[in-house]
């Protein structure tokens, strides 16, 4: 079964700290795993995607199917990353099918 | 201007009668979705289609109905037969294949009263 954890509700740092939003993922395929980001009072957008491999706004993320993880990092967290992440996972055989997302964390940073 | 649009912004019912919320996209996406928003359980997914007159339940779909007699619209129909149905609806589109990104409307906030 497709399934998306992300354990930390809230995670809550100052300004200029680093950031890990930690996702995990349990899919028996090939995985595609996306960040997908809400700032107040904004429409849910994608962030960036495993399969792009770029850093978007400072943040990344890797795969590492190993662990099963896609947890997103930057190294110098700003006041306007405070928004809601999502982390969400498609298969690859779906051809567009279930986009499943975890629970979300809530980023605050503080200044 | 495209994208995809949900309607109405706010909705109330009273208990023990059906509303359909709308979701339509000019974007000729052929997947959408729609999600419930509940603080502290994310996004779950409700029904989701890949093609017109095709679609299939996600992991909530009870007390729930969908319609795909087009690309562009999918209605979602909350019944009486949700136990509980207040809550924040968002509805999705994007090309089929995996890896694609996923555009989402501003959503319909469902209030029973």
């Amino acid at each position: 079964a497709q399934r998306v954890t992300q354990p930390e509700k809230l995670l809550s740092v100052f300004k200029g700290a680093p950031v890990e939003l930690k996702c995990n993922y349990s899919y028996s395929g090939s995985p595609e795993l996306f960040w997908y980001v809400q700032y107040s009072r904004q429409r849910l957008q994608l962030l960036l995607r495993h399969i792009s491999r770029e850093s978007i706004k400072g943040f990344t993320a890797d795969l590492n199917k190993g662990e099963t993880s896609f947890h997103l990092k930057k190294p110098f967290a700003q006041e306007e990353d405070s928004a809601m992440y999502y982390c969400a996972l498609s298969g690859l055989e779906d051809q567009g099918g279930k986009l499943i997302f975890g629970q979300g964390t809530e980023l605050s940073v503080k200044p | 201007d495209g994208g995809i649009t949900q309607s109405p912004k706010y909705l109330f019912r009273k208990e023990g009668q059906n509303v359909t919320l709308s979701c339509e996209q000019n974007l000729n996406h052929d997947a959408m979705y729609w999600y419930r928003q509940d603080p502290g359980q994310g996004l779950r997914l409700i029904y989701y289609s890949q093609i017109v007159n095709d679609f299939q339940k996600g992991d909530i779909a009870e007390g729930y109905s969908v319609s795909r007699e087009k690309k562009e619209s999918f209605p979602l129909t909350v019944t009486s037969a949700q136990k509980n149905p207040t809550a924040f609806y968002l509805c999705a589109s994007s090309w089929r294949g995996g890896g694609t990104e996923a555009f989402f409307g501003q959503g319909t906030r469902l209030t029973v009263v």
